[in-house]
């Protein structure tokens, strides 16, 4: 049983297009993330929501647009893409409280031509 | 916002040797919790161990354990008796116990095993 699952794993686009990569996790955990890795393994914090609703938006162009639709689901949209926008994309979910570990899921290779 | 310093961005051990990967961190919060998280190839993120910062008791997890210095700000993990398979990034992240859910990680350890 996945605990934090992503697809897709690998996407492969070109520059311009508008690409979705969903994430559902079955934790049951009230927090989800949206982290971008890149190629030097820099783990940044993109957003998170919790309970549906948007708690941090890190500085991220506005092409990225995170959806919830519910509290299992995260999904990341983004418009335009550029070729600074390969990376590996992960989604992670936590339970609200303090000292709770986060679950990351298999990660999503972006890969931008 | 707390920051998150790993200073070795490389490291290598001999298989069955000890290796000590270094992590500070920068907060002016009382209560908070410290992780280590490893990356290896295939990506996936697992957690290895996990410190809170009110237990003076290092925590341990098998051959993983934790130097927990408070005053210092300092989080190092020991590996002992180092495999091949706990080749990868290792990464120390920081988590409050006040202000919400974010975790703020460190920029990583690639560790390397040499048989």
């Amino acid at each position: 049983d996945t605990a934090v699952s992503q697809t897709p794993k690998y996407l492969v686009t070109q520059m311009g297009n508008d690409k979705s990569i969903k994430c559902e996790q079955n934790l049951g955990h009230d927090t989800m993330y949206w982290y971008k890795q890149d190629s030097k393994k820099f783990l940044k914090i993109m957003f998170s929501y919790n309970n549906k609703e948007l708690i941090i938006n890190e500085t991220v162009p506005n092409r990225f647009s995170p959806k919830s639709p519910d509290k299992a689901h995260l999904n990341l949209h983004i418009n335009s893409l550029e070729l600074g926008d390969s990376a590996v994309y992960f989604c992670a979910s936590s339970q609200a409280g303090p000292g709770r570990e986060q679950y990351f899921g298999p990660g999503t290779r972006l890969t931008v031509t | 916002a707390q920051t998150v310093t790993q200073s070795q961005p490389e490291m290598s051990v001999q298989e069955a040797e000890t290796v000590t990967l270094s992590c500070t961190y920068d907060t002016s919060e009382s209560d908070y919790y410290l992780f280590w998280y490893k990356q290896p190839p295939s990506r996936q993120m697992i957690l290895v161990i996990r410190q809170e910062a009110y237990k003076q008791q290092n925590a341990t997890e098998n051959r993983f354990s934790v130097n927990f210095q408070k005053a210092a700000k300092s989080f190092s993990l020991k590996i002992s008796d180092s495999q091949l398979g706990d080749a990868a990034m290792y990464f120390c992240a920081y988590r409050s116990a006040n202000t919400g859910n974010q975790f703020y990680f460190g920029t990583g350890t690639s560790l390397t095993v040499i048989p």
